[in-house]
């Protein structure tokens, strides 16, 4: 059973909009939260994360929000440039353990 | 600069052969991790090693094997057991805690078996 959901497989949005990722899990143990981007045949690259204490963490156009009672989080992109069209990788850990969960991956095309 | 190599990016190996795939890191990270990437997948585990000479398990060990007898390298080797070998292998690693301490990846390697 899939204890991280991606339920939106892909997303498109027009460069200068708003991109948002969302990403739900099943584990209320789980306390800290990251996002990571991931182009073709590359590693991914970590962007942004948030611990449980917190509901919001910003990075210049990344935020990341934290429901802790929805047991959902998401990644807002603004403004979405074509550059970020990329795989983006919802991953979450519970406090004590050292084994990252993965979310299936929500691939982002920004169109010009 | 420092980071995470992976080689070979593409690697070809017929069925029932053992292959041993690199992984070799310069930023001085304590913990190291194998996950394997299938299309529409997420990452899954397959073995961490949090410092030299001790490793374990992850989510999906059986048919591959490592060792870490360097704090640098940690390969990982894809025997004849694993069912389905064919997959993207990333090789990843990090301070001790993943707190404050993302992981780093490398850029993974192509495994086909055929």
């Amino acid at each position: 059973d899939q204890q991280v959901k991606q339920n939106s497989p892909s997303l498109s949005v027009q460069e200068g909009r708003i991109s948002i990722l969302n990403c739900d899990y099943t584990n209320s143990m789980f306390d800290y939260f990251l996002w990571y981007k991931k182009y073709p045949a590359e590693g991914p690259t970590f962007l942004i994360s948030i611990s449980s204490i917190k509901d919001k963490n910003e990075d210049g156009r990344f935020t990341v929000f934290l429901n802790k009672s929805a047991k959902h989080l998401s990644l807002h992109i603004v403004p979405s440039q074509p550059g970020d069209s990329a795989v983006y990788f919802c991953a979450t850990l519970q406090g004590g353990s050292e084994k990252l969960v993965f979310g299936k991956g929500t691939k982002l095309t920004v169109n010009p | 600069d420092g980071g995470i190599t992976q080689s070979p990016k593409y690697l070809f190996r017929k069925e029932g052969q053992n292959v041993t795939l690199s992984c070799e890191q310069n930023l001085n990270h304590d913990a190291m991790y194998w996950y394997r990437q299938d299309p529409g997948q997420g990452l899954r585990l397959i073995y961490y090693s949090q410092i030299v000479n001790d490793f374990q398990k992850g989510d999906i060990a059986e048919g591959y094997s490592v060792s870490r007898e360097k704090k640098e390298s940690f390969p990982l080797t894809v025997t004849s057991a694993q069912k389905n070998p064919t997959a993207f292998y990333l090789c990843a690693s990090s301070i001790y805690r993943h707190y404050n301490s993302p992981l780093h990846f490398g850029n993974g390697t192509r495994l086909t078996v055929t």
